[in-house]
């Protein structure tokens, strides 16, 4: 199966900015996508990249490096309701089919 | 902004009963998924379908799971002879391109006795 790595958890104060980091493996990769999920609710969307680089929404930012197989989230000027977890997935391709596998996800603690 | 219905909500079954879960993915989506998230771990892929067929499936998606696009509008998952271990949030999703993002459904919280 495809491995993706994200940390746990992290906590971070209101009105300050995080970094939620996120690897994985690069065989068949097209295209990384980053969801937030709120306890007992759905995943939502939040931003995804297909090429290299910075990809701004907002608060929300996202970043790819295909080489390295690696991205990451940025969330700024963090508010109390962003606590949540927040879900790297990564979409395989192979074989005219496509699969986009989840992580772990991160559980994001913001406090005051 | 169109949404994923997913009904219903909460179903509650016996083991060993079947169970059919209903989705009506985004109405110019082509393609559709189905999820499970068992209590506390990670979001696992079970199928995408595209074309009327299913195009993937995982190794959790076995002979007692099958799928249908029985009209214009309806996805459903069907559970012949449920488990316990069954017990799970099951979520449907949609997207417009099988590499485009998909937008998932409040899911249906699937309880077996």
């Amino acid at each position: 199966g495809q491995n993706i790595d994200q940390p746990t958890e992290m906590t971070a104060t209101e009105g300050a900015i995080v970094q939620i980091n996120c690897t994985y493996q690069t065989s068949g990769f097209n295209g990384l996508f980053w969801y937030q999920q709120h306890a007992g609710e759905a995943p939502t969307f939040l931003s995804y990249n297909v090429l290299d680089g910075l990809e701004e929404k907002g608060r929300f930012s996202s970043f790819l490096s295909r080489s390295k197989g690696y991205s990451y989230l940025l969330l700024k000027e963090l508010q109390m309701k962003d606590s949540a977890s927040y879900l790297c997935a990564v979409g395989y391709s192979g074989a005219g089919s496509y699969q986009l596998t989840f992580g772990k996800g991160t559980k994001l603690s913001v406090i005051p | 902004e169109p949404e994923v219905t997913q009904t219903p909500s909460h179903q509650v079954t016996q083991m060993g009963q079947e169970v059919i879960l209903r989705c009506v993915p985004i109405s110019n989506h082509l393609y559709f998924y189905w999820y499970r998230q068992i209590l506390g771990q990670k979001v696992e892929f079970l199928v995408s379908f595209y074309n009327n067929e299913i195009s993937e499936k995982s190794e959790i998606f076995d002979d007692q799971f099958s799928v249908e696009r029985p009209d214009g509008s309806n996805f459903t998952l069907k559970i012949r002879s449920t488990k316990l271990e069954d017990s799970a949030m099951y979520f449907c999703a949609s997207s417009a391109g099988d590499s485009q993002p998909q937008h998932f459904g409040d899911g249906t919280r699937l309880s077996i006795l």
